[in-house]
């Protein structure tokens, strides 16, 4: 299995409040991403790193920041979380872009905005 | 743009009844990757399968087997002789070469359950 460790696992948290959550790899992976999950609609990027400290946005980033400071580490802060926030985040790591390696996720953190 | 359809939001079936998951695409790029990934109850995606737009070869993988067609841009999945373990979603993706991040878009899933 990959090594991607997802912290924390669950979260409820109140509306307005941040909240970063925390994607850890021991694959030395140049690529990490996070997406969210809600029914009905797959997995949506929101933001993705292609090494350290280069980000940029996916198609769902409006209310997140992302920071890559390490290779090994990718938060997704949630700057003042809503309810519409409520969702499973996945963090995925890829040894390569563009070149159709697949991607490998940990294993989510649900989050519930009260 | 990007974009990935799997028509199909729910599938029951009986065990040992074979099965296909559709996938249709679309996307500008003559470089591009499908993926199917395995999201079981426990909640994890674990990855299947990947092929490259230059290789439509079909493959078969034990009772697993993809289709992948350009003509009609689809990449079907069949189980064949289903088992209740195979119980999960099923996640199509696509990833383009010139997005040189590796970046992949989702299909909005099909939900499979094999009932004993």
């Amino acid at each position: 299995d990959a090594g991607i460790t997802q912290s924390p696992r669950h979260k409820v948290t109140e509306t307005g409040t941040p909240v970063t959550l925390r994607c850890h790899q021991t694959e030395n992976h140049r690529y990490m991403y996070w997406y969210r999950q809600d029914p009905g609609h797959g997995l949506r990027l929101i933001h993705y790193s292609y090494g350290v400290k280069d980000t940029d946005k996916g198609e769902v980033s409006d209310g997140y920041s992302v920071s890559r400071s390490k290779t090994e580490d990718f938060l997704l802060t949630l700057e003042s979380a809503t309810s519409s926030q409520t969702s499973v985040y996945f963090c995925a790591i890829s040894e390569s872009g563009g070149t159709g390696t697949e991607a490998f996720f940990g294993q989510g953190t649900r989050l519930t905005v009260v | 743009a990007q974009k990935v359809t799997q028509a199909q939001t729910e599938i029951s079936v009986v065990e040992k009844e074979d099965v296909t998951l559709d996938c249709v695409y679309e996307t500008r790029d003559t470089t591009y990757y499908l993926f199917w990934y395995k999201q079981p109850p426990s909640g994890e995606l674990v990855f299947l399968i990947r092929r490259n737009s230059f290789d439509e070869q079909n493959e078969i993988s034990g009772r697993y087997s993809w289709n992948f067609q350009k003509s009609t841009s689809s990449f079907n999945f069949t189980i064949t002789a289903s088992q209740v373990v195979d119980s999960a979603v099923y996640f199509c993706a696509l990833s383009e070469k010139n997005t040189n991040a590796g970046k992949s878009t989702f299909g909005d899933g099909t939900t499979l359950t094999v009932k004993p």
